[in-house]
């Protein structure tokens, strides 16, 4: 079952916060979160385990909450840097990563 | 360090043809992942190679299949293409046997059918 993103796409002002949410409605064992610039491969930013800590990457945090089956990203003092597509991908028991929509991110000047 | 490589960068085919696409994994990484890109469906897993052998499969019909040679390279093969077979495919690679490590993704092949 493909994870659901939200929001869907987000514009900020340099300097702003934003918050891309990834749930699922079948348990989780672990989250993945990539950003992929335009044009470009995705790039790795963090993976959450299940009984894990929360992670951090720069100024993006991201927090797994196992009950709830969801895992936020957290974007702090954005930069321009930060543009692009977020996924989010998940898997369960079956080990099969399943990749969401993606969130796509602008932050402008 | 070199990273993923993807061959080749394009392709253009008609319907009913078949499509090669070649990936090579960074060195030590053993494992190689295929996934479609196609516009408005995000990345969709394809399959999972590791050692040789394919680990994990995606919800895609049995003409999509691959296979992993000694040096890891990978190839992904698609029989009886269809117009919505047109899409990014890119490949990733990791170390090791599991999900859990971090995926470096190479640039993609853009396949377009015809």
């Amino acid at each position: 079952q493909q994870p659901v993103q939200s929001p869907q796409a987000v514009i900020l002002r340099e300097g702003e916060d934003a918050v891309i949410n990834c749930s699922s409605s079948k348990a989780l064992y672990s989250v993945h979160w990539y950003r992929q610039k335009h044009g470009e491969a995705p790039v790795f930013l963090m993976i959450l385990l299940k009984g894990g800590e929360q992670m951090r990457h720069e100024k993006i945090s991201a927090s797994f909450n196992e009950k709830k089956q969801q895992s936020s990203l957290y974007l702090t003092a954005s930069q321009l840097s930060y543009s692009g597509t977020y996924f989010c991908g998940t898997t369960g028991n079956n080990r099969k990563l399943i990749w969401g929509l993606g969130t796509s991110l602008a932050v402008n000047p | 360090e070199a990273g993923v490589t993807q061959s080749p960068t394009h392709l253009i085919k008609t319907r009913g043809q078949q499509a090669t696409l070649r990936c090579s994994p960074i060195s030590g990484h053993t494992s190689v992942y295929w996934y479609q890109q196609a516009l408005g469906l995000g990345l969709q897993f394809l399959l999972w190679y590791d050692e040789g052998e394919e680990r994990n499969r995606g919800n895609f019909p049995p003409r999509f299949s691959g296979r992993q040679f000694p040096n890891y390279s990978s190839e992904l093969n698609v029989n009886a293409l269809e117009l919505e077979d047109s899409a990014l495919y890119l490949c990733a690679s990791s170390k090791g046997l599991t999900l859990y490590n971090e995926q470096f993704f190479g640039p993609g092949t853009r396949l377009t059918v015809l």
